[in-house]
């Protein structure tokens, strides 16, 4: 049971065009959300985060917005650059657990064609 | 150091072998997390200390996973017996609030 769905496997964008990855949740007992970026042969690192009392963050080229009903959530980078080509990676937790315990999505893989 | 550091960063090891797997957090980070990444798929939780407590281990997949940090810093995570399942990333990360994770490099295992 997938509590956090990233459907899009791979996206390709042109560079300076937008890239828009998209995530789904299904646990309503999320509140806090984050977005990680993974180079090959590397860990994620922190790209952004938005908190559940909130429906968008900005943060330079990087926005995210939070559609609490719809339960989903999605990153727009604009103007995407070739350096932004990576694994992409969703992710969640609720506050109220105590554990900080992250629940993943299984990433999307973005290609900035130069 | 700046960041987490996790040795070694590939590991091959015989089925049925045990291995150990080491975590340097960066100084000062009182919570660290060890989570599993299979091939295509996204890192999942196995468990988490606050200083030298294991606060949550219910991600653990079986009694052969082991972690501990003794004195709060370093931790070790040991899978005994290792399975071919078992072949995977095992990243961890450190945190100073809990929040704001920052996650080493990993280190790749593969039971052959």
């Amino acid at each position: 049971d997938q509590q956090v769905k990233q459907n899009s496997p791979s996206l390709s964008v042109q560079e300076g065009r937008i890239s828009i990855l998209n995530c789904d949740y299904t646990n309503s007992m999320f509140d806090y959300f984050l977005w990680y970026k993974k180079y090959p042969a590397e860990g994620p690192t922190f790209l952004i985060s938005i908190s559940s009392i909130k429906d968008k963050n900005e943060d330079g080229r990087f926005t995210v917005f939070l559609n609490k009903s719809a339960k989903h959530l999605s990153l727009h980078i604009v103007p995407s650059q070739p350096g932004d080509s990576a694994v992409y990676f969703c992710a969640a937790f609720s506050s109220g657990a105590g554990s900080y315990q992250l629940t993943f999505g299984k990433g999307t893989k973005l290609s900035v064609i130069p | 150091g700046a960041g987490v550091s996790q040795s070694p960063r590939y590991k091959v090891a015989k089925r049925g072998q045990d291995v150990a797997l080491r975590c340097d957090p960066i100084s000062g980070h009182v919570s660290l997390f060890w989570y599993q990444q299979a091939l295509g798929q996204g890192p999942e939780f196995l468990t988490y200390f606050q200083n030298e407590a294991q606060l949550d281990k219910s991600g653990l997949p079986s009694d052969r996973f082991f972690a501990e940090r003794p004195e709060g810093s370093v931790s070790t995570l040991k899978i005994q017996r290792t399975q071919q399942e078992d072949s995977a990333v095992y990243l961890c990360a450190s945190s100073f609030d809990g929040y704001g994770y920052t996650f080493g490099s990993g280190t790749r295992l593969t039971v052959v």
